[in-house]
């Protein structure tokens, strides 16, 4: 079955430096990943996707990539703020297989 | 427009008690998909709806169903509660359940079994 695997450890960063978060996923590449943001006590919100032939994507102070030799998804957010603190979910959504979350990453941007 | 409005957002209830979530999505979407999250086995897929048939299910026992009514409303039942059912239950809907389409979810609703 297909596993979607985050960091379980929290990532501390400093204000203004480059946060990166790494998602890995086991046998088939999906075709398509999700970048979610949780907060504590609320539902997730989607950030970016990216599709299976898409090297890179960017959004503002986000960036993901897709490597698909490496079976890995990378998140970065760049000039990190404290209100960037929050888990970040990784997932694989679509067709007909059950839909799957990685436990996400939580990040911590210290002032 | 108006987010996907989950019901109730706390409750309380004992062991073998029953209990059904509500969940209204944003206007238009037709995709409504149902999440347990807990501290230890994070978000899981519960179930999935569409157009009012379940086009996807999750590993859960039977204990746990939805339905989703003509106007894209659905519902989730969990019977014989159990503590460990004790999670956040999130509700999310999308245009057409395709993996490019993205989800928006409710704030969920909180359930404690005591």
């Amino acid at each position: 079955s297909q596993k979607i695997e985050q960091n379980s450890e929290a990532l501390n960063i400093q204000e203004g430096k480059t946060a990166t978060l790494t998602c890995n996923y086991t046998n088939y590449s999906p075709a398509y990943l999700q970048w979610y943001r949780q907060d504590p006590g609320r539902g997730p919100v989607f950030l970016l996707l990216i599709r299976e032939n898409e090297k890179e994507k960017r959004k503002e102070r986000l960036k993901v990539t897709f490597d698909t030799t490496l079976k890995q998804s990378l998140f970065h957010i760049t000039a990190s703020q404290p209100a960037d603190s929050a888990t970040y979910l990784c997932a694989r959504l679509g067709g007909s297989y059950i839909p799957t979350f990685g436990r996400g990453t939580s990040l911590i941007v210290h002032p | 427009k108006a987010g996907v409005t989950q019901t109730p957002r706390y409750l309380i209830k004992t062991r073998g008690q029953q209990v059904t979530l509500s969940c209204s999505p944003i206007s238009g979407h037709r995709s409504v998909s149902w999440y347990q999250q807990t501290p230890g086995q994070g978000l899981q897929f519960l179930f999935e709806y569409f157009s009012e048939t379940q086009r996807n299910k999750g590993n859960f026992p039977g204990r746990f169903s939805g339905r989703q009514f003509s106007n894209s409303r659905s519902e989730m039942n969990v019977s014989t509660l159990e503590l460990g059912d004790s999670a956040l239950y999130l509700c999310a809907s999308s245009s057409s359940g395709d993996g490019a389409n993205v989800l928006t979810f409710g704030a969920g609703s909180r359930l404690t079994v005591l």
